[in-house]
């Protein structure tokens, strides 16, 4: 069954950087669009980034462009967000998901999420 | 970017009422919206894709309608386990948005 793992989040200073980590299963990685999505403690949720199946498009959120940088390694079926320049408002859980084999679909598929804490 | 937006925001119901909730895109989108459930302290959860294809496993009495700006997700017969937060996304464009959520309280 398809699985997706979220790590390494966690506490951090304002301006400070973290890299999150998705370990994808039960699924073929490679042929997949995948995305970052956060949800803000007790708030909606606020797509972040999007990257083709080869890596070749990237998509960013306005609230994260120049800051954030996915990346993935179909090698290893992981999908990586590293974040700089952290503020208070980018405190949320963060999800990856898998989208479609062109990116016009829907998320199928969830992880648990990983927590994120921007604070001093 | 392609606002969605959700109403009602929040809605008490009781069981076995049916249930309406409506998410209205700023421009068309064709059939490429999606309906999410949330429960407390859960993951979100695909409920309805292309606005009105059912998803196996999910209960039958979860349906959608609509296409280009106005779509609708109708839960007939609501069963108090439906309490949740019901969330509409579209892939039209790549750029992905969301709608601001319809929190469900069962009374």
């Amino acid at each position: 069954q398809v699985q997706l793992v979220e790590s390494g989040g966690g506490l951090v200073k304002p301006g400070g950087s973290l890299r999150l980590s998705c370990a994808a299963s039960g699924f073929t990685f490679s042929d997949y669009y995948m995305s970052w999505i956060r949800q803000a403690p007790g708030k909606g949720l606020e797509w972040v980034s999007y990257i083709s199946s080869s890596g070749s498009t990237i998509y960013y959120a306005d609230s994260v462009k120049g800051r954030f940088t996915i990346s993935r390694d179909n090698a290893k079926n992981s999908l990586y967000l590293q974040m700089n320049s952290l503020r208070a408002e980018d405190t949320a859980v963060y999800y990856c998901a898998p989208s479609g084999y062109s990116g016009y679909a829907p998320f199928d598929y969830w992880g648990q999420g990983t927590l994120v804490t921007v604070s001093s | 970017e392609i606002v969605l937006t959700q109403s009602p925001d929040f809605q008490s119901v009781t069981p076995k009422e049916k249930v309406t909730i409506t998410c209205r895109a700023s421009q068309s989108i064709g059939s490429s919206l999606h309906w999410y459930q949330q429960k407390p302290d859960q993951s979100p959860k695909l409920l309805i894709k292309y606005a009105s294809q059912s998803i196996s496993g999910v209960p039958s009495r979860f349906s959608g309608s609509g296409s280009g700006t106005d779509f609708t997700l109708t839960i007939n017969s609501l069963e108090a386990e439906d309490a949740a937060t019901y969330y509409c996304h579209q892939s039209s464009s790549l750029r992905y948005t969301f709608g601001q959520g319809t929190k469900l309280e069962i009374k």
